[in-house]
């Protein structure tokens, strides 16, 4: 079966832009979350959504937005980019949100670069 | 905070040895914990899993060691392959789907 599909898988902005990112999760699977992947912090989680809503939130900024769309695709949006906001950012889906032993099936990220 | 990190940023090992990467967690109310590998331009790729009401885990070349007594995990791979060479993550899972990640290994195969 597919992937998880993130797109694009490189982008390029500017101080002061917003950048929008998708992530296609597996066929069947609800639960999408996204992390920000930096040499200095390394992995940090973002937020989750299930069903369409916001289940969980990480440590950043309200500049950092998502959504979820009722075929679980999700979409996370960056405002007034930072050049701090340089990072990979990776979705992961998982077939369902609740309970342990749910394996997170991660995309191979959206590389963004903001100068 | 919570947090999970590892022992080593590095580990350089040669074709045929065994490897073992190390991790300490500090949540002890964490219940499942996870390895993941990632590749050099990759998102992580999952390798094993343990909950916490186990000790010992074993897939494909690989085993999962839990320790909660000292909250350590690590991960043995056998035979190593350079294709093992990559950054290798534990990670614990806390509220629904979210995961917390160590800050990663380095494992480096020399043939």
């Amino acid at each position: 079966k597919a992937g998880v599909t993130q797109t694009p898988r490189y982008l390029i902005k500017t101080r002061g832009q917003q950048v929008t990112l998708s992530c296609s999760p597996i066929s069947g699977h609800r639960s999408v979350s996204w992390y920000q992947q930096t040499p200095g912090q390394g992995l940090q989680f973002l937020f989750e959504y299930f069903s369409e809503t916001q289940r969980n939130k990480g440590n950043f900024p309200g500049r950092f937005s998502g959504r979820q769309f009722s075929n679980s695709r999700s979409e996370m949006n960056v405002s007034t980019l930072e050049l701090g906001d340089s990072a990979l950012y990776l979705c992961a889906s998982t077939h369902r949100g609740e309970g342990a032993n749910t394996e997170a099936f991660f995309g191979q990220g959206t590389r963004l670069t903001v100068v | 905070g919570e947090s999970v990190g590892l022992h080593l940023p590095t580990l350089s090992v040669q074709e045929g040895d065994n490897s073992i990467i190390n991790c300490a967690y500090s949540n002890s109310a964490s219940d499942y914990f996870i390895w993941y590998k990632q590749e050099s331009g990759k998102g992580p790729q999952f390798i094993i899993d343990i909950r916490s009401n186990m000790d010992k885990r074993q897939g494909q070349r690989v085993t999962v060691l839990l320790n909660k007594t000292v909250k350590h995990l690590s991960l043995q791979i056998a035979a190593t392959q350079p294709g093992d060479s990559a950054v290798y993550f534990c990670a614990e899972k806390t509220s629904g789907s979210r995961l917390t990640f160590g800050e990663g290994t380095q494992l480096t195969v020399n043939p």
